[in-house]
């Protein structure tokens, strides 16, 4: 079993709907990450977060350290949405490495 | 702010050459810069960790000889990949943090094809 879990893997929704990916780990972490990768292959930071909830634009994370759980939503989504979405997790055992999920595959259609 | 990039975006080379592939955080010091390796439809890998003046730290399985990091300065870390062959074609991506702190900016990635 993978220390990062995403679910799903792959998501496939219209313009307009809301969406959520989830991430679950099975260690104790400083902070998660939240990534995007486009198709061109370049990998944008959405959030950093080590608890609550942050807000940026049509993007909301949020993290609950008790549940060892995050979720990302994408509110009225948009096919420009489209992209592999990541969680990756700081371990803090070793001081900045990652421990990355599989990615979630999203599509958004017009 | 905390742009990283990478130089070149695609580079072919043939077999048996050796190519450098340059990371460079452009508005901030990096102290630690990371350099990732990703398969198609795969995750990242970690490659290897560099601290700036001092030598990497490889993952198990990377070939240090084989993957030459070089992390001079506080804005430039450099992976060469040496006497390549195909099977290191593949998507090459950098990330940098500043001293104490965790976060860790992307670069665009290199992708990298060996004929």
């Amino acid at each position: 079993k993978n220390e990062v879990e995403q679910s799903p893997q792959n998501l496939t929704a219209q313009e307009g709907e809301f969406i959520t990916i989830n991430c679950s780990y099975s260690v104790g972490i400083s902070a998660l990450h939240w990534l995007q990768q486009h198709p061109g292959g370049g990998i944008v930071s959405l959030f950093m977060l080590s608890s609550g909830k942050k807000k940026h634009g049509r993007l909301i994370a949020t993290i609950n350290i008790q549940e060892k759980h995050s979720s990302l939503h994408i509110t009225a989504s948009h096919p420009r949405d489209s992209a592999v979405y990541i969680c990756a997790v700081y371990t803090g055992s070793s001081y900045g490495k990652l421990t990355f999920g599989q990615g979630t595959i999203l599509t958004v259609h017009p | 702010g905390a742009v990283v990039s990478q130089h070149p975006s695609r580079v072919i080379c043939k077999s048996g050459t050796s190519v450098k592939i340059e990371c460079r955080s452009l508005d901030f010091q990096a102290t630690t810069m990371f350099w990732y390796r990703q398969f198609p439809k795969q995750s990242l890998m970690l490659m290897a960790t560099s601290n700036e003046g001092s030598k990497a730290t490889y993952e198990q399985g990377v070939e240090k000889d084989k993957f030459l990091i070089n992390h001079a300065s506080l804005t430039l870390s450099t992976l060469t990949v040496t006497s390549a062959h195909p099977e290191d074609s593949s998507f090459y991506i950098c990330s940098a943090s500043r001293e104490g702190f965790y976060e860790q900016y992307f670069g665009p990635g290199t992708r990298l094809t060996v004929t």
